[in-house]
């Protein structure tokens, strides 16, 4: 099965700008998390995604959105971006069912300059 | 308030000892725990699980202990290889599931000295 796939790896933005990213999940799983990791706070959960629905949320602003489309795939939305937005994003999928782990991809790297 | 702790950032263990990575949790309605490995450049994988219904589970190299009373939790590697250098990062769940949102810790850097 091929992992979960994350594009791209590296962008590059401005404070002000907005940028999307995009996770694709392991074959047959419905559910698809995402993850900001910072050197400070480490990994930190920004919300879950669940048959095109937001299952859970962290705590973030509403700058951070997401979505999931039919397919399961699954894009997150960062708007109005500020340098401490300047991060690795993860996205992580899991079948769901009880005590399955999540499986990562890995990662976007965002830059905001 | 960090709800999962992992106390030493860094661990230097050498090649063929155990490695042991601990970890400690305050939040009491934890009941499942991970620990995931993370190489630069990679995202975290997935390495091993225990459910709060038990003490111990072992899957080759790697061993994982709970000691709910503690709120404690610790990763054996016997015997430690090279390719275990990497950053090792404590998890946990609240809904006994690994989709609900999961709790890190900021991770420990083990080191494997030849």
């Amino acid at each position: 099965k091929a992992g979960v796939t994350q594009t791209p790896r590296y962008l590059i933005k401005t404070r002000g700008q907005q940028v999307t990213l995009s996770c694709s999940p392991i074959s047959g799983h419905r559910s698809v998390s995402w993850y900001q990791q910072t050197p400070g706070q480490g990994l930190q959960f920004l919300f879950e995604y669940f048959s095109e629905t937001q299952r859970n949320k962290g705590n973030f602003p509403g700058r951070f959105s997401g979505r999931q489309f039919s397919n399961s795939r699954s894009e997150m939305n960062v708007s109005t971006l500020e340098l401490g937005d300047s991060a690795l994003y993860l996205c992580a999928s899991s079948s769901d069912s009880r005590n399955s782990p999540l499986h990562f991809g890995n990662g976007t790297r965002l830059t905001v300059t | 308030d960090q709800q999962v702790k992992q106390n030493s950032p860094s661990l230097s263990v050498q090649e063929g000892r155990i490695s042991i990575l601990n970890c400690d949790y305050t939040n009491s309605m934890f009941d499942y725990f991970l620990w995931y490995k993370k190489y630069p450049a990679e995202g975290p994988t997935f390495l091993i699980s225990i459910s709060s219904i038990k003490d111990k589970n072992e899957d080759g190299r790697f061993t994982v202990f709970l000691n709910k009373s503690a709120k404690h939790l610790s990763l054996h590697i016997v015997p430690s290889q090279p390719g275990d250098s990497a950053v090792y990062f404590c998890a946990a769940s609240d809904s006994g599931g690994g989709a609900d949102g999961l709790t890190f810790g900021k991770g420990t850097h083990l080191i494997i000295q030849p």
